[in-house]
């Protein structure tokens, strides 16, 4: 089945720096790779996501990158800002088929003032 | 949008007790419904996947006798957690597909005392 890694585990950035998280995924079927932001006890949030048939998404301070070939995507994150400082999942999934989604291990991205 | 209601919010029994976690679909039909669980400082990891009118697919490792899944309707489906010991005590969530991408319930706080 699909496994997804993330690295890395934490990420600790100054306010306005960039901040780049990386997955890899292991099923070459996979066709959707969202990305989402998880606060403590709270459930996932959506902030980006990218289909196998484009190469890079972007939405404002945030995008997304996505290498088939060699089965990576990254999330980069420009600006950044304290209220960034979140935990980060990047997922994959055959969607069309209503596949099973499954997460890397979350990335602890902390943007000190 | 697509919302995955999910109750209870935070649950609190005693060892050896049932625990029942539901999730509905309020303005979709869910035929699949993921269930996920998420220990503290780790990743959602799947449990096991629900369709509705046959058996649960199990992830590797999943009990399920312990963990019994029901998807009786196109709109609801419940996690039931039995002989809950301590080390059942997560947060559980669930996940339906919909749309372009997934819906997630606000996931539930089990407490195994």
């Amino acid at each position: 089945g699909e496994n997804v890694e993330q690295h890395p585990s934490t990420l600790s950035v100054q306010e306005g720096d960039s901040a780049v998280i990386k997955c890899t995924y292991s099923d070459s079927a996979s066709n959707y790779f969202p990305w989402y932001k998880q606060e403590l006890g709270k459930r996932p949030q959506l902030i980006i996501d990218i289909r196998s048939n484009v190469g890079e998404k972007k939405d404002q301070r945030i995008a997304v990158t996505l290498n088939k070939t060699a089965k990576h995507f990254s999330l980069h994150i420009t600006e950044t800002q304290p209220e960034d400082s979140a935990v980060y999942f990047c997922a994959a999934s055959i969607n069309n088929q209503g596949g099973k989604l499954i997460f890397g291990q979350g990335t602890e991205l902390s943007v000190k003032p | 949008g697509a919302v995955v209601s999910q109750h209870p919010s935070w649950v609190i029994c005693k060892s050896g007790t049932s625990v029942k976690i539901e999730c509905r679909s309020l303005d979709f039909q869910a035929t699949t419904m993921f269930w996920y669980r998420q220990f503290p400082k780790q990743s959602l990891m799947l449990m096991a996947t629900s369709n509705e009118g046959s058996k649960a697919t199990y992830e590797q490792g999943v009990e399920k006798d312990k963990f019994l899944i029901n998807h009786a309707s196109l709109t609801l489906s419940t996690l039931t957690v039995t002989s809950a010991h301590p080390e059942d005590s997560s947060f559980y969530i669930c996940s339906a597909p919909s749309g372009n991408g997934y819906t997630f319930g606000s996931g539930t706080r089990l407490t195994v005392v």
